[in-house]
């Protein structure tokens, strides 16, 4: 049971690039979520997934798309990478009635 | 709005006990939890409460909730190198367990 993991670990991005983060769970969780953690600001929810097929926004959306086409991934995109951007991304997962989220290990993206 | 307020550092000395303070403002909140965050990892829920509790205790980590002055406290006791992290206090109200963290509180425990 690897629980929550995600991938990349680490990416260097030029401004302007796209890339994607895959995020995949292995406990059947319902619900998935895409964070960033930047220093002082603690946690902002990027956007959340309630089922497979289904997508909404969180606190900071912009910049960012998700897709959620299989119920054990969870996918974000940056189709133009900004400084703005350069951020460490959490992805979580939980199962509705649940009071945990569970958390990946995080990505760590920079963008110059 | 949502928002979950707690300070930026703790420092104490190892077998002291620690204590970490946190307000929100939501009065509706359902759950509320303290997540441990150790270097380079992701969150790990370390305890939660829920709203209609005052008090939680488990080994060495006593929760207390003030719902009339939305104050939540994390009190570690005997506290050990291994327990230096950042601590997040945070919230939610059930529905899709959408969470709002606070910016985390980074203890330091000297030997």
């Amino acid at each position: 049971n690897a629980g929550v993991t995600q991938t990349p670990k680490f990416r260097v991005l030029k401004t302007g690039q796209s890339m994607t983060l895959l995020c995949a769970q292995d406990m059947n969780h319902e619900y998935m979520y895409w964070y960033r953690q930047d220093p002082g600001m603690g946690l902002r929810l990027i956007h959340y997934s309630v089922g497979e097929g289904t997508t909404a926004k969180g606190e900071v959306p912009d910049g960012y798309n998700v897709s959620r086409l299989k119920k054990q991934n969870f996918l974000l995109g940056l189709e133009s990478a900004a400084p703005s951007q350069t951020s460490v991304y959490f992805c979580a997962s939980t199962h509705p009635g649940s009071y945990e989220q569970y958390f990946g290990p995080g990505t760590r993206l920079t963008v110059t | 709005g949502e928002d979950v307020e707690q300070s930026l550092f703790l420092s104490v000395r190892e077998g002291d006990s620690s204590v970490i303070n946190c307000t929100y403002t939501d009065s509706s909140s359902t759950y509320l939890y303290w997540y441990k965050q150790e270097p380079g990892a992701g969150l790990q829920l370390l305890t939660y409460i829920f709203s209609n509790m005052d008090m939680k205790q488990d080994q060495r980590l006593t929760v207390l909730l003030n719902k009339k002055d939305k104050h939540l406290s994390l009190r570690i006791a005997d506290t050990q190198t291994g327990d230096s992290a950042i601590y997040f206090c945070a919230e939610s109200k059930g529905g899709y367990q959408k969470v709002t963290f606070g910016i985390g509180t980074k203890l330091q425990v000297i030997p």
